[in-house]
């Protein structure tokens, strides 16, 4: 089945240092794949997302790159702040279930400090 | 726009009764609602996905009629846990697909604790 693998945390960096979270997946087909942050005591909010091989998404100076040769659909930010401290989940919607069945990865906190 | 909101946010109760928890899409309509469960530390686990009018389809391995779910209108979900166990103990998350968007929005979570 459809499985997301990301790297473990906590992750802790100084402000403005970069940034990258690795996820790597397995799945059938060509899947569509996305970046949720979850904010200290909020729900998920969708990051950013790509559909397809190459595509690359990005939002908030957050960028990911679908790489089909790789698997891999890492997240990277040229420089962090404070407010980025939060939880972000790596995540695929495949084929299965028609498109809706999101598969996650078990989440990055990440921690910015001054 | 787009939020989903859950309520409650956290509840304890005592082993063998049963707790349900709301799941509300509070500026849009969403005919498809997901139920997720969390472990510490661990990944989100579809549980369920709820459509409108209509019976939930539940994921392989969860029991449907411990975890009952209803879908009454276009803006409410609720889940409930029946005969809790300490073993149910977890973080409950839903969220509520957009009629237009096609996106999935997710609530804050519920944290059961059954003693």
């Amino acid at each position: 089945g459809d499985s997301v693998t990301q790297m473990e945390g906590p992750v802790t960096l100084s402000e403005e240092a970069f940034l990258t979270i690795n996820c790597t997946y397995t799945a059938t087909g060509y899947p569509s794949l996305f970046w949720y942050v979850q904010y200290p005591g909020e729900g998920l909010q969708l990051l950013l997302k790509a559909t397809k091989a190459d595509d690359k998404g990005s939002n908030k100076g957050f960028e990911a790159t679908y790489r089909k040769e790789t698997t891999s659909f890492h997240l990277e930010k040229g420089s962090v702040q404070v407010s980025d401290s939060a939880v972000y989940f790596c995540a695929l919607s495949g084929v299965t279930g028609g498109g809706n069945k999101l598969t996650f990865g078990t989440g990055t906190q990440l921690k910015v400090e001054l | 726009g787009a939020v989903v909101s859950q309520h409650p946010s956290w509840v304890i109760c005592k082993s063998g009764t049963s707790v349900k928890i709301e799941c509300r899409s509070l500026d849009f309509q969403a005919t498809t609602m997901f139920w997720y469960r969390q472990f510490p530390k661990q990944s989100l686990m579809l549980m369920a996905t709820s459509n409108e009018g209509s019976k939930a389809t539940y994921e392989q391995g969860v029991e449907k009629d411990k975890f009952l779910i209803n879908h009454a209108s276009l803006t409410l979900s609720t889940l409930t846990v029946t005969s809790a166990h300490p073993e149910d103990s977890s973080f409950y998350i839903c969220s509520a697909r957009g009629l237009v968007s096609g996106e999935q929005y997710f609530g804050p979570g519920t944290r059961l604790t059954v003693t």
